[in-house]
């Protein structure tokens, strides 16, 4: 059982946007800007595409953004594309020298 | 830039100790920027954090693994290690390695390509 909970799947067809929710607590995504996001492609690592909350990484295409609000993180992606088909994994600090993960997210391109 | 790569046992058994090394290239654990990180991926489910070491040497670790987890570092091999007793079918999982930026921040910017550790007899 993991700490956040994401949907197990989402989909949404090419050039659609598809938002994908990230819930935890008061303890954890409630109370610290520190959220991030992973990308992970089939028997690949994961890549950071979002950190603290809404910042991309250099090279992360601007078709990725994050927000917050209460103690739901979410990621959105914009204008999907077929290369975008992955897993993809929230992660927030908790406190305490402690980070946690949420179990996952399936994305489908249509 | 940085490059991550595991090193370990495939097969271990149950009761026993996980042990795993990461080798950086392209920098160095000595940095006072970073923290060098373990995480795992048991098959078709999700990450979990394990722990972190500093150049220091000082640890944190994950509250539901700590009595079994020690993470350490070695500077003049520019490697750290993950040691993992008492081990069970559930410690079945992809170990990752990672950099985690640190003054403050928790998000991971490099990991190694994963090693899948099975635990069985």
């Amino acid at each position: 059982q993991s700490a956040l909970t994401q949907p197990p799947s989402a989909s949404g067809s090419p050039g659609q946007s598809v938002t994908i929710s990230c819930t935890g607590t008061s303890s954890d995504v409630g109370t610290y800007d520190f959220v991030s996001w992973y990308q992970q492609h089939p028997g690949k690592a994961p890549k950071l595409i979002i950190h603290d909350v809404t910042k991309r990484p250099s090279g992360v295409p601007d078709r990725f953004s994050g927000s917050k609000s209460g103690n739901t993180a979410s990621l959105t992606v914009s204008g999907l594309q077929a290369e975008d088909e992955a897993d993809y994994h929230c992660s927030s600090y908790a406190g305490s020298s402690n980070i946690v993960f949420g179990g996952g997210t399936k994305l489908t391109v249509l | 830039q940085a490059q991550l790569q595991e090193s370990g046992p495939g097969l271990v058994r149950p009761s026993e100790t996980l042990s795993l090394t990461c080798s950086l290239s392209g920098g160095s654990v000595s940095s006072r920027s970073y923290f060098w990180s373990w995480i795992r991926q048991p098959p078709g489910k999700g990450l979990e954090w394990i722990g972190d070491i500093f150049y220091s040497g000082t640890t944190y670790y994950s509250p539901s693994l700590k009595s079994r987890v020690s993470i350490s570092i070695d500077t003049p091999k520019n490697q750290f290690s993950l040691k993992l007793s008492a081990v069970t079918a559930a410690d079945t999982a992809v170990y990752f390695c990672a950099r985690r930026v640190g003054g403050g921040w928790y998000y991971f910017d490099y990991w190694g390509q994963g090693t899948l550790v099975t635990v069985s007899s």
